[in-house]
């Protein structure tokens, strides 16, 4: 199975200020098709998982921009360039690229 | 949207079944999936199902033991689960493709 690490576990993170999040797959999500198959997550609490992006770089419809998305090959980021309240919660990354999908541990985001 | 239901307490070596109904995008056009959370092991991707229902695909962990179906005509989706261990006590969320969408979880506590 791809194993996705993510780092760190944990972040705390100041309002206004950027955040990001690594994200290590144990193979390139480079798929023959050409898309990167590397979605980011985000759980707030007591909520279900949210999608935020999508192959590698694609917001969400409704997602803020202040979230983005880059990498390629095996190593990710997830980028928030000013952190808001409403960030708080667990971030996941998620390989689609090859069966089993697998998840990262997530990053919990907590306000300084 | 999805909601599922069916989530419960049950016995080690019982079984139960998932459901899923869906709503508001097109359903028999689109790869559907279970995935399961649990705090000792966080996300994992339990199974998928081909739009038409003609190809699915499981995790290790619960092969030969769940069945994924689905019903296009009532825009449902299905876990059948047997063989229930303890480590299968998790929340159990619907999901339409890698992820995009998610149902709000169903939980499943396998314990005598």
């Amino acid at each position: 199975d791809v194993v996705m690490t993510q780092s760190p576990l944990s972040l705390p993170v100041t309002l206004g200020q950027p955040a990001s999040v690594s994200c290590r797959s144990s193979q390139s999500l480079v798929h023959s098709d050409g898309n990167t198959y590397l979605n980011w997550f985000q759980q707030r609490p007591g909520q279900s998982p949210r999608r935020l992006i999508y192959n590698l770089s694609n917001r969400e419809s409704g997602v803020p921009d202040r979230f983005s998305g880059s990498g390629s090959g095996t190593d990710f980021t997830l980028k928030i360039s000013r952190v808001e309240a409403e960030d708080v919660g667990v971030y996941f990354c998620m390989q689609g690229k090859v069966w089993p999908h697998t998840f990262g541990q997530g990053t919990i985001f907590e306000i300084k | 949207q999805l909601v599922e239901s069916g989530g419960d307490l049950v016995q080690p070596g019982g079984s139960l079944k998932l459901s899923c109904a869906a709503s508001g995008f097109a359903f028999s056009n689109s790869w559907m999936g279970w995935v399961r959370q649990s705090p000792g092991k966080g996300l994992e991707w339990v199974a998928n199902v081909k739009s038409d229902g003609s190809l699915t695909s499981y995790v290790d962990s619960v092969k030969g033991r769940f069945t994924i179906s689905r019903d296009n005509a009532k825009n449902s989706l299905f876990l059948q689960m047997n063989s229930l261990r303890a480590d299968d006590t998790a929340v159990y969320y619907c999901v339409v493709g890698r992820g995009a969408i998610w149902g709000q979880g169903a939980m499943v506590t396998v314990s005598s």
